[in-house]
């Protein structure tokens, strides 16, 4: 069965610096594609960034990047430059694609940034 | 470009009775899933809808029931309300059937049981 493991529950930050948010995942799928999500007290899960387990290199999309490292089953999200407005729970996600397109997702992280 | 929409943003809601909460995909979206998200919890699964058929389900029970319209749009239903049913009802559309595409979420429908 499919499972995503988020070990911290709540991180701190300070303003303009780089956190990493940590995720470790168990498929015995090749093929899966791994997600994370921003959801802000209003409670919309928005979307950040999707790493596919053939994707050659890490991705990137702004100033949030992923360190994908797949014998290890790490997919880890990294914020560059802090900002306030990134205070959110952030959640890991993976769709093993053979299966369907619905996503199984981990406890979240609280992020919270100091000014 | 209309993202996904739901209705109501909040309900209150007594033991035993029923409710419906609504979804309207993002433009151009084909497939809908609903997910239940407890208070502190990540989202967990209820089903995906896709040509007017549940598609995949997860573990939740027949009272969680749903539909899908000719126009994409999407209800979902739970009877006989429990309290452990107090939760953030979430939808997501996607196309299908594209493996890479990423499913976009509404908003979500508090749901408070009494």
């Amino acid at each position: 069965a499919q499972k995503i493991t988020q070990t911290q529950p709540g991180m701190f930050v300070q303003e303009k610096e780089a956190v990493t948010l940590d995720c470790t995942y168990d498929t015995s799928d090749p093929s899966y594609g791994l997600f994370w999500y921003k959801q802000p007290s209003s409670g919309e899960m928005i979307f950040l960034i999707y790493q596919g387990s053939y994707d050659q290199q890490n991705a990137t999309e702004g100033r949030y990047s992923l360190n994908f490292q797949k014998a290890r089953k790490s997919a880890n999200l990294v914020i560059s430059a802090s900002q306030l407005g990134d205070s959110a729970m952030y959640f890991c996600a993976m769709r093993e694609t053979p299966r369907g397109q619905n996503f199984v997702f981990g406890p979240g992280t609280r992020l919270s940034v100091l000014p | 470009d209309a993202g996904v929409t739901q209705s109501p943003t909040h309900l209150i809601k007594t033991r035993g009775q029923q409710v419906t909460l609504r979804c309207s995909p993002k433009s151009g979206h084909d497939t809908v899933s609903w997910y239940q998200q407890a208070l502190g919890q990540g989202p967990q699964f209820i089903f995906q809808y896709y040509e007017e058929e549940e598609r995949q389900r997860g573990n939740f029970p027949d009272r969680f029931s749903g539909h899908q319209f000719p126009n994409y749009s999407s209800e979902l239903n739970v009877n006989a309300l429990l309290l452990g049913d107090s939760a953030l009802y979430l939808c997501a559309s996607s196309l299908e059937p594209r493996r890479q595409e990423t499913q976009y979420f509404g908003p979500g429908t508090r749901l408070l049981v009494l």
